[in-house]
């Protein structure tokens, strides 16, 4: 079955970078893209950006435009996201989810999430 | 950015009751809506895509419609398992945007 499994959750401090890892199984990985959403504490989700796992071309929110890298190895299936110069509001619990497309796609399968707590 | 508002941002009710809940957009979006469930402490669902297709192992229950700006996702008859918080989104333009919310609450 279709299985996104992410890393686990992670405390840095103010100005420290996170990478969180997704890795996925159960299809094929560059038929598909995979976007990333974070949701602070009690708050809605907010979309950060799509990666398409056939090229690794990444598409970022201009919220996230010079903090955020995302980028994808073929060779374990996996995808990683990167976020820089990390704030105390970017605590949040972060999630990827696979999305075939990224105009007119939908989230299908999402990991279960990836806690990540900025505290000095 | 496109804006997606929902309502309401919560309501109460019971087990069998229909429940409604709308989704507009700042501009058209065609039919690129899509529903997703989320349960206290993890990761959203998806229930419903462009607009008004049922995704796998959905309930029939679980029933969108509409096109342009005003979408509603529609629950028949309220389950237990059905109390949780709804998220609308739109994939028609980057960035791509959640409405708020609507938590439902057992009354």
């Amino acid at each position: 079955q279709v299985q996104v499994v992410q890393s686990g959750s992670e405390v840095k401090e103010p100005g420290a970078s996170v990478t969180v890892s997704c890795k996925t199984s159960g299809y094929t990985f560059t038929a598909y893209g995979l976007s990333w959403v974070r949701q602070a504490p009690g708050q809605g989700l907010e979309w950060m950006g799509w990666i398409y796992g056939y090229d690794g071309s990444a598409h970022y929110a201009q919220n996230f435009q010079g903090r955020v890298t995302m980028t994808r190895d073929i060779s374990t299936d996996t995808a990683y996201m990167e976020l820089r110069s990390l704030r105390s509001d970017d605590t949040a619990v972060y999630y990827c989810a696979r999305q075939i497309s990224m105009i007119a796609g939908y989230m299908d399968v999402w990991g279960k999430g990836t806690t990540v707590t900025v505290s000095s | 950015d496109i804006q997606m508002t929902q309502s309401p941002s919560s309501l109460s009710a019971s087990v069998g009751d229909r429940v409604t809940i709308s989704c507009r957009a700042s501009q058209t979006i065609r039919t690129f809506l899509n529903w997703y469930q989320q349960m206290p402490g993890k990761a959203p669902k998806l229930l419903i895509y462009t607009a008004s297709t049922l995704h796998s192992g959905v309930f029939s229950r679980f029933n969108g419609s509409g096109f342009g700006t005003d979408f509603t996702l529609t629950i028949s008859s309220l389950q237990p398992d059905d109390f949780a918080t709804y998220f609308c989104q739109q994939t028609y333009k980057t960035p791509l945007t959640f409405g708020g919310g609507t938590r439902i609450e057992i009354k």
